[in-house]
């Protein structure tokens, strides 16, 4: 079982701020299956970026996704107040099965 | 745009079983895989398991003997069975509909408190 670690766990900083969060794997990750979330406070998570580094649908172009084999970075380039949330990463493997990171908490 | 909707019970007793029904609508049931993912108060994410139309099941093996999951195509629905549920089951129970391997649509999520 690939096991997800996220760090850091709580980052502070302010808008207009450049925000890197790092996602790290136990094992390899196959890059498409390689996702992160946004989940902000009393709401669902959000599909945010897929396949490492592809913008879901609606997302500002300030997010962006990257990495490779065990280390996949989110950036965001300038941070907007609506960017304060918690941040999940996910991945997908066999037995078929998704698990999540433990989400880092991004804030003012 | 797809939509998804749980419902169900609130309050489930210890032992008891938490059941809960996702309502689709915007999209057909029959274009995705979907899933149950929870969120225990103040933690992280946890898929419990995905069904699809044609048949095909997976659960998380930490809780795969205690789950179930059925689709009722002609309602446009899919539910999820929980057995056996304790405290530690109280958490915020979301449906989602994937694509490709990620969670596209989320529902907005029910809290269900397993207490007697």
């Amino acid at each position: 079982e690939i096991v997800l670690t996220q760090s850091p766990g709580t980052l502070s900083l302010s808008p207009g701020e450049r925000a890197t969060l790092s996602c790290r794997a136990s094992q390899s990750v196959t890059s498409k299956y390689l996702v992160w979330y946004q989940q902000r406070p009393g709401q669902a998570p959000r599909l945010l970026i897929y396949s490492t580094s592809n913008r879901a649908t609606g997302v500002p172009d300030r997010f962006s996704g990257s990495g490779s084999g065990t280390d996949f970075t989110l950036t965001i380039s300038r941070l907007e107040p609506e960017d304060f949330a918690v941040y999940y990463c996910q991945q997908y493997d066999m037995p078929p099965r998704y698990t999540f990171g433990p989400g880092t908490r991004l804030e003012i | 745009q797809v939509q998804l909707q749980e419902s169900g019970p609130r309050l489930v007793k210890p032992s008891g079983t938490l059941s809960l029904t996702c309502d689709v609508s915007g999209g057909s049931i029959t274009s995705n895989w979907w899933s149950w993912v929870r969120q225990s108060p103040g933690k992280g994410l946890e898929w419990i398991g995905e069904i699809h139309h044609e048949g095909g099941i997976n659960y998380n093996p930490s809780l795969e003997s205690r789950v179930t999951a059925s689709i009722d195509k002609s309602k446009n629905q899919f539910s999820l069975n929980l057995y056996s549920v304790t405290a530690a089951d109280t958490a915020v129970y979301y449906c989602a509909g994937s694509t490709d391997w990620r969670l596209d649509y989320w529902g907005r999520g029910t809290l269900v408190t397993v207490s007697s």
